[in-house]
């Protein structure tokens, strides 16, 4: 099984960027698929993007495909989510989940809140 | 794209009866690449089933998924107190793209 540790609440004002990060342990970076998912509140879930290590593909879904960008970094075991030009139907709790061979793990979710 | 069309939105039920939730894809999903999860509130969403019919790890097995093509069904035997849940179906394909249905509030009486 893989443990998923995600970056701290944000609060950030309509325009700016965030940055969420997740540090995987129990399987090295490089062999999980990563994918990001939101959850807004009064609304479901939002799979905004993934990345497979296998091609060096990154997806990204229509709506988020010029506001966000995936990284990975890793010798940190460490991956990344940025959003840029927040709004403040943005305000969710962003999840990290890795996928592997046995199965998918989801992080414990970072709430990024938008408010001027 | 795929979009799947989760029914109905909300059920409201007894302890010990059964539960059917549907998940209706807008398309044939390859390889019955469907997948379910149960998310209650503050907590990241659990995997309960894989490839249709594939129980995750550890989950009981009152939950049980099938179907094919379009239309799939997950299944709870006999309603649990703690199954109290939102649960979603999602479609993982043969490409990156993932597609969440929009959910199913399961509630106990």
């Amino acid at each position: 099984q893989v443990q998923i540790v995600q970056s701290g609440a944000e609060v950030k004002k309509p325009g700016a960027s965030v940055q969420v990060s997740c540090k995987v342990s129990g399987h090295t970076l490089s062999e999980l698929s990563i994918h990001w998912v939101r959850r807004a509140a009064g609304r479901g879930l939002e799979w905004m993007g993934g990345f497979d290590p296998g091609n060096g593909e990154t997806a990204y879904a229509r709506e988020f495909q010029n506001r966000v960008t995936m990284t990975q970094d890793t010798s940190k075991d460490t991956a990344s989510l940025e959003v840029r030009s927040l709004r403040s139907d943005d305000t969710a709790v962003y999840y990290c989940v890795a996928v592997g061979l046995q199965g998918d793990d989801w992080g414990q979710g970072t709430l990024v809140t938008v408010s001027s | 794209e795929v979009v799947l069309t989760q029914s109905p939105g909300t059920l409201s039920l007894s302890r010990g009866e059964r539960v059917t939730l549907s998940c209706r894809a807008s398309q044939s999903v390859s390889h019955s690449y469907i997948s379910w999860y149960q998310q209650k509130p503050g907590q990241a969403p659990r995997p309960l089933i894989y490839a249709a019919s594939r129980r995750a790890t550890g989950i009981p097995d009152r939950f049980s998924g099938s179907g094919s093509g379009t239309d799939f069904t997950l299944t709870i035997s006999s309603l649990e107190p703690e199954d109290s849940a939102f649960y979603y179906c999602q479609q993982y394909g043969t490409s990156l793209t993932w597609t969440f249905g929009q959910g199913t509030t399961v509630e106990i009486k």
